[in-house]
């Protein structure tokens, strides 16, 4: 069970998009469409911010939507805003009950 | 409001066990709508999902720590934790618990504590 791969960092300026990659293996991330995303603050827990790929729960923001094609899913974030800046995470169910994480992309905006 | 506070030693003894208790409040950790879990991350790095458990008992461990984790429940106060043995420096994290997804296990983690850091050092 190895992480799934992120780019180490990604950037844009307010009001652009950005998509961050999340690329696993047919054992995870091809096989089951369960990707969840996390938005890590400095110093802060993670928040729960897309599942099944591209679902938002309740007051997750309609600027961050999620898609996958193949063994790699992406975040992408709309209208970039300054409170955007964070670290972020993907994780994708792995089967026989285990989960596997990214290891996460520090969003810089401009 | 559903809440989840991690507690225990800040610091634990190369080769010794790791105890961090998960305090569950505003929901019970009974209710067959929930799993629990454990996820830590290094400093400056990742984060990585260590195991989860059923208030019935029933565990899932990741594969690379098996050997070493425990995770049990304690439905009488309401909390569940982690123990890990042979601790060494590269244990040395943030942990934080965290609530699977009430509809679906399956969709990741809802709810996380605020994490607690645990050093590894003599």
């Amino acid at each position: 069970q190895s992480a799934l791969t992120q780019p180490a960092s990604v950037s844009g300026s307010p009001g652009q998009s950005i998509t961050i990659s999340c690329t696993g293996t047919s054992t995870d991330v091809g096989t089951y469409d369960l990707v969840s995303w996390y938005q890590q603050h400095p110093g802060k827990a993670p928040k729960f911010m897309i599942y099944e790929g591209s679902k938002r729960p309740s007051g997750v923001s309609n600027r961050f939507s999620g898609s996958k094609s193949g063994n790699t899913a992406s975040l992408t974030i709309s209208g970039l805003q300054a409170e955007d800046e964070a670290d972020y995470y993907c994780c994708s169910y792995a089967g026989s009950s285990t989960w596997v994480f990214g290891g996460g992309t520090k969003l810089t905006v401009l | 409001q559903l809440q989840l506070q991690e507690s225990g030693p800040g610091l634990v003894k190369p080769s010794e066990t790791l105890s961090l208790t998960c305090t569950v409040s505003g929901a019970s950790i009974s209710s067959i709508s929930y799993y629990w879990g454990w996820i830590r991350q290094p400093p400056g790095k990742g984060l990585e999902w260590i195991g989860t458990i059923y208030y019935t008992g029933s565990t899932y461990y990741n594969p690379s720590l098996k050997s070493r984790v425990t995770i049990y429940v304690d439905t009488s106060k309401n909390q569940f934790s982690l123990k890990l043995s042979s601790v060494t420096a590269a244990d040395t994290a943030v942990y934080y618990c965290a609530r699977h997804v009430s509809s679906s296990w399956y969709l990741g983690f809802d709810y996380w504590g605020q994490g607690t850091l645990v050093t590894v050092s003599s």
